[in-house]
């Protein structure tokens, strides 16, 4: 079954400190992988994606992801946290045969600290 | 329109009602999903809508549960003799036929079963 993980439902990390959100992927073929961030009472925004090449993507609010095929993963990163980094973050892989649809990790939690 | 539209954003039922959920897409783009967030939970597949293709149906929880997508563009998610399990937040999404574009979230409609 074609599936994403998120093995942490909650980051906690100080202020200025970096961070990492891991996510891990099981899929057929090469996939397609997203990042989402939820703020409170928000839909989901859209924060970086791989489709090809490099394996490091940067993306919004100084977020970047590295792509590693062999570890099927793909976490999100950040140098320096801040206080307005909490929100919930959501690692999603598309599909690409059959339907075209996305699926959701679980989510995590991060929480930055002051 | 600018972004994915939800309506109404909250909306209240007594069990056993039927409701209506809409969604309007972001003008243009052919595909359109429906997805459930339960309190605390990921993102939930429901539904998939791609141009003039049969939808792929496959994460509607039970046979009370249907959508719509009329003319290519707006959807209604209608859930039929509401539960208090249904009580969730329903997110729409959509994006354009490229496969390696990211889909844009619409706001989301909160659903209490009361």
């Amino acid at each position: 079954a074609q599936s994403v993980a998120q093995p942490e439902d909650q980051v906690n990390v100080a202020e200025g400190n970096p961070l990492t959100v891991k996510c891990t992927y099981s899929v057929s073929g090469n996939p397609y992988l997203f990042w989402y961030v939820q703020y409170p009472n928000r839909g989901l925004q859209f924060l970086l994606k791989y489709i090809t090449g490099d394996n490091l993507v940067k993306g919004s609010y100084g977020f970047e992801a590295e792509f590693n095929k062999s570890q099927t993963s793909f976490h999100l990163k950040k140098p320096s946290a801040l206080v307005s980094d909490s929100a919930l973050y959501f690692c999603a892989v598309r599909l690409l045969s059959g339907t075209y649809k996305y699926i959701f990790g679980t989510g995590t939690r991060l929480k930055v600290l002051a | 329109g600018a972004g994915v539209s939800q309506s109404p954003s909250n909306k209240v039922t007594e069990k056993g009602k039927d409701v209506e959920l809409r969604c309007d897409p972001i003008s243009g783009h052919t595909a359109l999903y429906w997805y459930r967030q339960s309190l605390g939970q990921g993102l939930e597949f429901l539904i998939y809508f791609q141009g003039n293709s049969a939808p792929d149906k496959s994460g509607l929880p039970s046979d009370r549960f249907s959508a719509e997508r009329t003319g290519g563009s707006v959807s209604t998610l209608t859930i039929q003799r509401t539960q208090q399990e249904d009580s969730a937040v329903y997110l729409c999404a959509s994006s354009s036929i490229q496969i390696n574009t990211e889909a844009f979230f619409g706001q989301g409609t909160r659903l209490t079963v009361v």
